[in-house]
């Protein structure tokens, strides 16, 4: 089982700076297949990009996601207010796919 | 636009089992291009991949549950269901049910999720 690591835990951020949270993984993940997912609170989790660098439907350009093999990035160039939220990674390259234990993106 | 919607009993007794099931509308549970299953996400904590069963009603659950876990699916409702049995407190946890979205050689993505519906176990 790939075992995802993501960091920092927390993310203290102004509205408006950048954003860029890590996602490793135990071992190189096939095809980047790799997605992050949104979750505020009291919602369900949102997906954001798959493909390691594809975003899903509705998504703002502002997120984008990049990187391949153990190591991928979410980055998110100017934080709106609504962007303050916990992000998953999750790779889907072997089964059973796997998350990580999240990234708390708060205002500083 | 597809959308799930989880429901069931919020409240299960240890050592009974788990019932829910997740309607889908907007969509089919038919379409042969997709899975659809279960994910939870126990208070606090991080999120756990729990199973999928495809129109068929092939099954595929993780190891560390499947001993416990059952999902059937009915296409004439365009629902599934998940039972989980012999539940203990450690079951507690919002349940979501998910889209899973197959690309070629690859595992599972989720796409959308229902809204969760949180499930205690207590006595």
């Amino acid at each position: 089982e790939i075992v995802l690591t993501q960091s920092p835990g927390t993310l203290s951020l102004s509205p408006g700076e950048r954003a860029t949270l890590s996602c490793r993984a135990s071992q190189s993940v096939s095809s980047s297949f790799l997605a992050w997912y949104q979750q505020k609170p009291g919602q369900a989790p949102r997906l954001l990009i798959y493909g390691a660098s594809s975003r899903a439907t509705g998504v703002p350009d502002r997120f984008s996601g990049s990187g391949s093999g153990t190591d991928f990035t979410l980055t998110i160039s100017r934080l709106e207010p609504e962007d303050f939220a916990v992000y998953y990674c999750q790779q889907y390259g072997s089964s059973p796919g796997t998350f990580g234990p999240g990234t708390k993106v708060d205002i500083k | 636009q597809l959308q799930l919607q989880e429901s069931g009993p919020g409240l299960v007794k240890p050592s009974e089992t788990l019932s829910l099931t997740c309607t889908v509308s907007g969509g089919s549970v038919s379409n042969s291009g997709y899975y659809w299953g279960w994910i939870r996400q126990p208070p606090g904590k991080g999120l756990e991949w729990i199973g999928h069963i495809y129109y068929t009603g092939n099954t595929y659950y993780d190891p560390s549950l499947t001993s416990r876990v059952t999902m059937s699916v009915d296409t004439s409702k365009n629902q599934f269901s998940l039972k989980l049995s012999s539940v203990t407190a450690a079951d507690t946890a919002v349940y979501y049910c998910a889209r899973h979205v197959p690309p070629y050689g690859g595992s599972f993505y989720f796409d959308p999720w229902g809204q969760g519906t949180l499930v205690t176990v207590s006595s």
